[in-house]
């Protein structure tokens, strides 16, 4: 079943924060996160770990929240570069051991204008 | 060339041809993967290989058969698809370990007439 996102989408200037939310029925494992730009495909930013662990951006930030079964990105001081739409994927099964078998939110489209 | 590549980038196709779309990795990944995103939906996961073994098909129909040769190259071959199959075809590679960070290429945008 794929996680569901929020908000669907989201219009920022720049220099303003956002947070963007994804919230699964089942238990996660880990929660993965890209970024699509118009016409291009989908880019790695991080991936967040039961226990804590988190790889990924510099500038992009993320908490995982195991209990509510939901994870959440925040954009700081957005650029206009952030600009895209933002997808969460969670493994096919709690234990990860799913060969990378991810299931994609619907995305959040994110603008952010001069 | 490095990460991902797919060709072709575009691909206009009758319902009666059969045409193939390639992917190639040189990251070094042992995972492949077949996406699907159409307008408006979620990316859709069509195909898993590991070590050039199929791992997970996902209720795809016959129409779509993919091939693996190697860790390095993944194909998709296409054959009477219809026009409801344009689509984005994305493909993406991965490390064989958890947490299986997914490195996409840039697609090849497939038009059914």
């Amino acid at each position: 079943q794929q996680p569901v996102q929020s908000p669907q989408a989201v219009i920022l200037r720049e220099g303003e924060d956002a947070v963007i939310n994804c919230s699964s029925s089942k238990a996660l494992y880990s929660v993965h996160w890209y970024r699509q730009k118009h016409g291009e495909a989908p880019v790695f930013l991080m991936i967040l770990l039961k226990g804590g662990e988190q790889k990924g951006h510099e500038k992009i930030s993320a908490s995982f929240n195991e209990k509510k079964q939901q994870s959440s990105l925040y954009l700081t001081a957005s650029q206009l570069s952030y600009s895209g739409t933002y997808f969460c994927g969670t493994p096919a099964n709690a234990g990860g051991t799913s060969y990378g078998k991810l299931t994609f939110g619907q995305g959040t489209i994110l603008t952010v204008h001069p | 060339e490095t990460g991902v590549t797919q060709t072709p980038r575009h691909l206009v196709m009758g319902m009666t041809n059969k045409k193939s779309l390639k992917c190639e990795q040189h990251l070094g990944h042992n995972a492949m993967y077949w996406y699907k995103q159409s307008a408006k939906k979620p990316l859709e996961l069509m195909f898993v290989y590991n070590f050039k073994e199929q791992t997970e098909n996902n209720s795809v129909p016959s129409r779509f058969s993919p091939e693996c040769p190697n860790s390095s190259h993944l194909f998709l071959h296409l054959h009477t698809l219809q026009p409801e199959d344009s689509a984005l075809y994305l493909c993406a590679s991965s490390p064989r370990r958890v947490p299986y960070e997914q490195y996409f290429g840039p697609g090849t945008r497939l038009t059914v007439t």
